[in-house]
């Protein structure tokens, strides 16, 4: 299994501005992925962090709306550039197993841009 | 990948088992059920896991059968605490990724 640590929990951000999202995890994984997750919504993934190297991000995501660093095999960050309403919504850092199988989430952050 | 389907939300009541049902008639052959549940303003959390038959842990049951195109997630004598949404995915892509469905919002009344 894994621990994930995410943070800040929850913010309220001013329009035009960036947050960034720190996610640790207690052991070394090598699939890290991001997702948002709208008011009442299922999860839609964003990228895929990948340790080295540039995310790969889904359609409809770009890096410079979403840059994401993954310096390590315990570590991800995602943020959030020059925010408006519209990106208020919660953001999930998930990690997965292959030998498990199975899929681990941090708490989320819930943003809110006025 | 196959495609999940479930209802998209349920009612019960305090002390009931509830059962909820998904489809996946696309299921590959090495394809694992899981289901993970989702309480608001926190991550998905795993609840079970089965490839067929029946697979029982101290939360819940699942039941696949043989056909395992369906599953049906049992949860016995539900409390208000298991309001939440569940959702029910299948497999991994080659990247690892999954699919997240609209999952099943159960509300447990008192």
């Amino acid at each position: 299994s894994a621990v994930i640590s995410q943070k800040p929990s929850r913010d309220i951000c001013q329009r035009g501005t960036s947050l960034t999202i720190q996610c640790q995890v207690d052991s070394q994984v090598t699939m890290m992925f991001w997702y948002r997750q709208q008011p009442g919504q299922s999860l839609t993934l964003i990228a895929t962090a990948n340790q080295g190297s540039e995310a790969t991000y889904e359609s409809g995501f770009v890096i410079d709306k979403f840059p994401i660093s993954r310096p390590n095999l315990t570590f991800s960050t995602l943020t959030v550039s020059n925010m408006s309403p519209e990106d208020s919504s919660i953001y999930l850092c998930s990690v997965v197993s292959p030998r498990d199988t199975e899929a681990f989430f941090g708490q989320g952050t819930r943003l809110t841009v006025v | 990948l196959a495609k999940t389907t479930q209802p998209i939300s349920m009612d019960s009541y305090e002390g009931q088992e509830v059962n909820i049902t998904c489809s996946h008639n696309n299921i590959a052959t090495n394809d694992y059920i899981t289901w993970y549940q989702q309480f608001p303003s926190q991550g998905p959390r795993f609840i079970i896991q089965g490839y067929k038959t029946k697979v029982t842990n101290e939360v819940a049951s699942l039941f696949i059968p043989a056909d395992r195109k369906s599953s049906t997630l049992s949860l016995p004598r539900v409390s208000l605490s298991d309001t939440a949404v569940y959702y029910c995915l299948v497999g991994l892509d080659s990247n690892y990724q999954l699919i997240w469905g609209a999952g099943t919002k159960l509300i447990i009344k008192p």
